[in-house]
């Protein structure tokens, strides 16, 4: 148990439709980070959250968005889904300054 | 443009046996790197890091190896263990002092370690 923890575990939803992933990270880590698994596909960054503030973007699509809340727990939603949206999310977190990044159960998103 | 890769799939050993699992990258600006375990329906675990410093890292039955040089690392587990059966994921950092600490993985080998 890395102490990520994200809600839900599944989620099955149709297109069009707009969902919210969330993340709770390890007690004492500010950053948070929100990566992408597709079918057959390495882990893709989308975005990093530090204590509240935007950090680094990856190739995340306009229509995802993220936050993260003063709590440091992070929220990913992902609007307008599309068929190639059906991923795995994973959010993942580190201390201030540390390399190793400490990742969720992940959310594996189905859109039908 | 892929900046780190592992170029095989999937690589099979016998149980107490070596296993090398190998990773290349492009982009000299990486200071960091970390290797992941993912089994099904889990999010990766951390295995073992090492700092564009240093040439070897070892942790218990795990070893990475740094050649900068080549751009390529690998992961050495020995002996190789039935449970160590998974995916093995490479990873980079270019995050320096600026905490912007984005991963960057390769697309993964997956172990299989016959008992």
């Amino acid at each position: 148990d890395s102490g990520v923890t994200q809600t839900p575990k599944h989620l099955i939803t149709a297109t069009g439709q707009r969902v919210t992933l969330r993340c709770s990270p390890r007690s004492g880590d500010l950053s948070v980070y929100w990566y992408q698994q597709s079918l057959d596909q390495g882990l893709q960054f989308l975005i990093q959250y530090y204590n509240g503030e935007e950090r680094a973007k990856g190739n995340i699509l306009e229509r995802f968005s993220a936050q993260q809340f003063p709590d440091l727990h992070s929220e990913l939603n992902l609007s307008s889904l599309e068929l190639g949206d059906s991923a795995l999310y994973f959010c993942a977190s580190s201390v201030v300054g540390g390399h190793e990044q400490f990742f969720g159960p992940g959310t594996r998103l189905t859109v039908l | 443009d892929q900046q780190v890769k592992q170029n095989s799939p999937s690589l099979s050993v016998q149980e107490g046996r070596i296993s090398i699992l190998n990773c290349d990258y492009t982009n000299s600006m990486f200071d960091y790197f970390l290797w992941y375990k993912k089994y099904p329906a889990e999010g990766p675990t951390f295995l073992i890091s090492i700092s564009s410093i240093k040439d070897k890292n070892e942790d218990g039955r795990f070893t990475v190896f740094l050649n900068k040089s080549a751009k390529h690392l690998s992961l050495h587990i020995v002996p190789s263990q039935p449970g160590d059966s998974a995916v093995y994921f490479c990873a980079a950092s270019a995050g320096g002092s600026s905490n912007t600490g984005k991963l960057i993985f390769g697309q993964g080998t997956t172990l299989q370690v016959k008992p």
